[in-house]
């Protein structure tokens, strides 16, 4: 079964720096895409980011561009979003997820975790 | 940027009929939509891609249709488990890109 678990979200100051972390079970985590995606309160959902399997390939969204880095570390199973110079517009609930197919194909994302809440607040 | 923009907002069904959704693309994107469930609290789930094509383990009263710009989700008997928030995603290949559409909600009437 798969599971997606994330974690670190917590309550930080705008300017401030934040790593959220995903943890990944029940596939074989170095085939495939993974993606962040984020939901602000009372809105719906945004693509933020994705890393390809290999790493060699890191998309961001306009709105987090310059900002935020995501990585993997595939020994692990980890999928990992540092956020820096977070704002009030970054508060939400973020998603870890995992692409469809294996390798290099960008697709619909396949399974989600539950999400770990980040406020940007002072 | 291609926008996705879903209606109604808001859709009151009664348990056992059908339910239609509907998703536009401002532009041409052939077949490249995704149909996602969310229930607050939970993990989203994948329904339907390629327009049309049911995810793993997706009940087959869920089908979905259309292309180019005009799609279609339908949900031909509404069981209790259906009441949720439904997204519809546009995804882009090369370069990646992802639009998602402000969500339907289906709720009980």
């Amino acid at each position: 079964e798969v599971q997606l678990v994330e974690s670190g979200g917590v309550v930080v100051q705008p300017g401030g720096s934040l790593r959220l972390s995903c943890a990944a079970s029940g596939f074989t985590f170095d085939y495939y895409t993974m993606y962040w995606v984020r939901q602000a309160p009372g809105k719906g959902l945004e693509w933020v980011s994705l890393i390809s399997w290999d790493m060699s390939n890191r998309y961001y969204a306009d709105s987090v561009k310059g900002r935020f880095v995501i990585s993997r570390d595939n020994s692990k199973n980890a999928l990992y979003l540092q956020m820096n110079s977070l704002t009030t517009e970054d508060t939400a609930l973020y998603f870890c997820a995992k692409g469809r197919t294996r390798g290099y194909g960008y697709g619909p994302m396949a399974y989600w975790g539950q999400g770990t809440l980040v406020t940007v607040s002072s | 940027e291609i926008v996705m923009t879903q209606s109604p907002a808001t859709l009151s069904v009664s348990p056992g009929d059908r339910a239609t959704l509907s998703c536009r693309a401002s532009q041409s994107i052939s077949n490249n939509l995704a149909w996602y469930q969310h229930k607050p609290g939970q993990a989203p789930s994948l329904l339907i891609f390629a327009a049309s094509t049911r995810a793993t383990g997706i009940p087959a009263r869920f089908s979905g249709s259309g292309s180019g710009t005009e799609f279609t989700l339908t949900i031909s008997s509404l069981q209790s488990e259906d009441f949720a928030i439904y997204y519809c995603q546009h995804y882009h290949n090369w370069p990646p890109m992802y639009s998602f559409g402000q969500g339907t909600k289906l709720e009980i009437k």
